[in-house]
């Protein structure tokens, strides 16, 4: 069965401070992928990024940073230098390679960036 | 462009009526997907459409919820005697292609069943 856990239900920082997600996943394919969406208060999930398992590298964008590691499945999410703006609901999701749209999302991790 | 659209955004309702839950994907997008989200969770995959057809209705929780996407663009989202459970907020979301591509979603729709 795939599942999807995110330990930290809620972090709270002052602006400024690194912060790092976390997300394990479980999942019995050997192909997969693995992704990340912001919900702000609006509601709307917004898109950051998709890995697929054949990719480990680690990216970079801007403020953000993801660190997929397949040996202890996980998928964390750093930000630097949080920013008030940044204040949202995270969720971790796991997809099948070939059921691209259809996610198990985890329980998500509210991020409250203070200034 | 426009993003996907759901209407309304929200809804209240008696226990045991029926409702409908409108989603306008985003212009070309031939994959449409039904999440529902209840408080404090992450959303749940209920069905999804690739063009007009169900490709996977898997996440269905038992018959009072049917979906229909007749002319392949505008999907809704129907519950027959609706109960205090299903009250969450049903999320509509899109893409370009059933694998390659990045849900878009919708604000979602709000039901409250009192």
């Amino acid at each position: 069965a795939q599942k999807v856990t995110q330990a930290q239900t809620e972090i709270s920082v002052v602006e400024k401070e690194d912060v790092t997600l976390d997300c394990v996943y479980e999942t019995r394919d050997t192909t997969y992928y693995l992704f990340w969406y912001k919900q702000p208060p609006s509601g709307e999930l917004v898109f950051l990024i998709r890995r697929n398992s054949f990719d480990e590298q680690n990216e970079i964008s801007g403020r953000y940073s993801w660190n997929f590691q397949k040996s202890t499945s996980s998928f964390n999410f750093t930000i630097t230098a949080s920013q008030v703006v940044d204040s949202a609901v995270y969720f971790c999701a796991l997809s099948a390679y070939n059921q691209g749209g259809k996610l198990i999302f985890g329980q998500g991790t509210e991020l409250s960036v203070k200034p | 462009g426009a993003g996907v659209s759901q209407t309304p955004s929200n809804k209240v309702t008696e226990k045991g009526k029926y409702v409908e839950l409108r989603c306008d994907p985003i212009s070309g997008h031939t994959a449409l997907y039904w999440y529902r989200q209840s408080l404090g969770q992450g959303p749940e995959f209920l069905i999804y459409f690739q063009g007009t057809g169900a490709a996977d209705d898997s996440g269905l929780p038992n018959d009072r919820f049917f979906a229909v996407r007749p002319e392949g663009s505008v999907s809704t989202l129907k519950i027959q005697r609706t109960e205090r459970g299903d009250s969450a907020v049903y999320l509509c979301a899109s893409s370009l292609q059933q694998y390659n591509s990045p849900l878009h979603f919708g604000n979602g729709t709000r039901l409250t069943v009192t």
